[in-house]
């Protein structure tokens, strides 16, 4: 079956631009998680949504940053004005829900934003 | 504030060999313990998931445990193949849905 597909996988923009990234996660999938992923440095989480709430917001960097998701399916990132330290790969992970097959994260390939 | 850990960076090992990867974290109070695999360019792969009430978990040649109270885990691969090349990961989860991972070990099987 379809695995989580995110898209653009490339985006090139100039600073200042307003940028949205799309995250299609596996059908049925309840829960959804946007993770950042910097050069050289470790996955680090945004937010996480159970179906269309977001109970943990606690990881976006700034109020330039919001996520929102809709018919508890497809989610999008949006990033406005964006700045440099915004270049990074932007992941995608959805799960079942609870319990431990449950939580098991699948993960789409990602998006590689480049702020120039 | 949880921190995760994994130790070492890199690795480079000759096939066939058994190999730990390490990770700790600092504070014990996590609901379970995921060990993921990167490969270069693409996303993460889930391999095993450790509840917090258990010890440890099994597929195949991967086997990962997990000691809440000293806040460590280790992956062990048995019979180490070029195909397990890869960064292994590791993330904890504590309490709220949030993921905590580590930065990770590079490991390379030489053929």
């Amino acid at each position: 079956g379809a695995g989580v597909s995110q898209s653009p996988s490339n985006k090139v923009t100039e600073k200042g631009k307003d940028v949205e990234l799309r995250c299609d996660p596996i059908s049925g999938h309840t829960a959804l998680y946007w993770y950042r992923q910097s050069l050289g440095q470790g996955l680090e989480f945004l937010i996480y949504f159970q179906g269309n709430s977001a109970p943990d917001k606690s990881g976006l960097p700034s109020d330039r940053f919001s996520a929102e998701r809709t018919g508890g399916s497809v989610s999008t990132l949006t990033i406005q004005r964006t700045q440099q330290e915004d270049s990074a790969v932007y992941l995608c992970a959805s799960s079942l829900g609870a319990g431990r097959v449950g939580e098991t994260q699948y993960f789409g390939p990602g998006t590689r934003l480049l702020v120039l | 504030k949880q921190e995760v850990t994994q130790i070492p960076a890199a690795l480079s090992v000759p096939e066939g060999e058994n190999l730990v990867l390490n990770c700790s974290f600092t504070d014990s109070a996590i609901y379970n313990l995921q060990w993921f695999r990167q490969d270069p360019g693409k996303g993460l792969t889930s391999l095993l998931l450790i509840q917090s009430s258990q010890r440890e978990q099994t597929s195949g040649r991967l086997n990962a445990s997990l000691d809440k109270s000293s806040g460590r885990s280790t992956l062990y691969i048995a019979a180490s193949q070029p195909g397990d090349s890869a960064t292994y990961l590791c993330a904890v989860r504590a309490g709220t849905y949030k993921y905590i991972f580590g930065t990770g070990t590079r490991l390379k099987v030489l053929a």
